[in-house]
């Protein structure tokens, strides 16, 4: 049972709007979360996290919103730029992130057109 | 500086072959996993490795598949005989845990850009 979950598998966001890569997770464990990026032919690369602790984690255009009574996650691009098309993987940890009990979601393609 | 090196970067194999996919981590790393890729799962963790010790191999779907760590620049992941169905992308990651912290952390990984096996 997939315990991580990213329902949507695609995403089309014209070029200056704003993007919204949604997560849920069913285990109330988790306190840790993240978010990696990935290229065609490359492996994934950390983008962003935030902490059970925290609501709101925000680096230049990523923000991560958690809502951990609805046990969801969201990541905003804002704005989007076609540099950001790519595959966009939620990642979930119940220590703390360690990496050893990450838990992947089964990844969102984001297409940002020109 | 370089990053994971994985090879090889695609593998087309018939069935009941031996595949065996190679990792080189990040010098310094101390930590070492293989996941694989599929639609339907996403990135599942295989097997990780502390200073070159298997520490769990939970996730490594059937006795075919094996994976070692001679050193702490060399991995391997093997998969003995190989079916159709073992069909996907195989990364290799790779972090730095600090002693003590029993691994327990904000460690990022490191991805290797991945293999890219067919079994047909």
């Amino acid at each position: 049972d997939q315990q991580v979950k990213q329902n949507s598998p695609s995403l089309s966001v014209q070029e200056g709007r704003i993007s919204i890569l949604n997560c849920d997770y069913t285990n109330s464990m988790f306190d840790y979360f993240l978010w990696y990026k990935k290229y065609p032919a490359e492996g994934p690369t950390f983008l962003i996290s935030i902490s059970s602790i925290k609501d709101k984690n925000e680096d230049g255009r990523f923000t991560v919103f958690l809502n951990k009574s609805a046990k969801h996650l969201s990541l905003h691009i804002v704005p989007s730029q076609p540099g950001d098309s790519a595959v966009y993987f939620c990642a979930a940890s119940p220590y703390g992130g360690a990496t050893n009990k990450l838990i992947f979601g089964t990844g969102t393609l984001l297409a940002v057109q020109p | 500086d370089a990053g994971v090196i994985q090879s090889p970067r695609h593998e087309v194999t018939e069935m009941g072959q031996e595949v065996t996919l190679r990792c080189k981590p990040i010098s310094g790393h101390n930590s070492l996993f293989w996941y694989r890729q599929t639609m339907m799962r996403g990135l599942e963790l295989l097997i990780y490795f502390n200073n070159n010790v298997p520490i769990d191999d939970s996730g490594m779907p059937e006795d075919r598949f094996s994976a070692k760590m001679p050193n702490a620049s060399f991995s391997t992941l093997k998969i003995q005989p190989s079916e159709p169905r073992d069909s996907a992308v195989y990364f290799c990651a790779s972090t730095y845990r600090r002693p003590g912290t029993g691994g327990i952390g904000n460690e990022k990984l490191f991805f290797g850009s991945g293999t890219q096996l067919s079994v047909l």
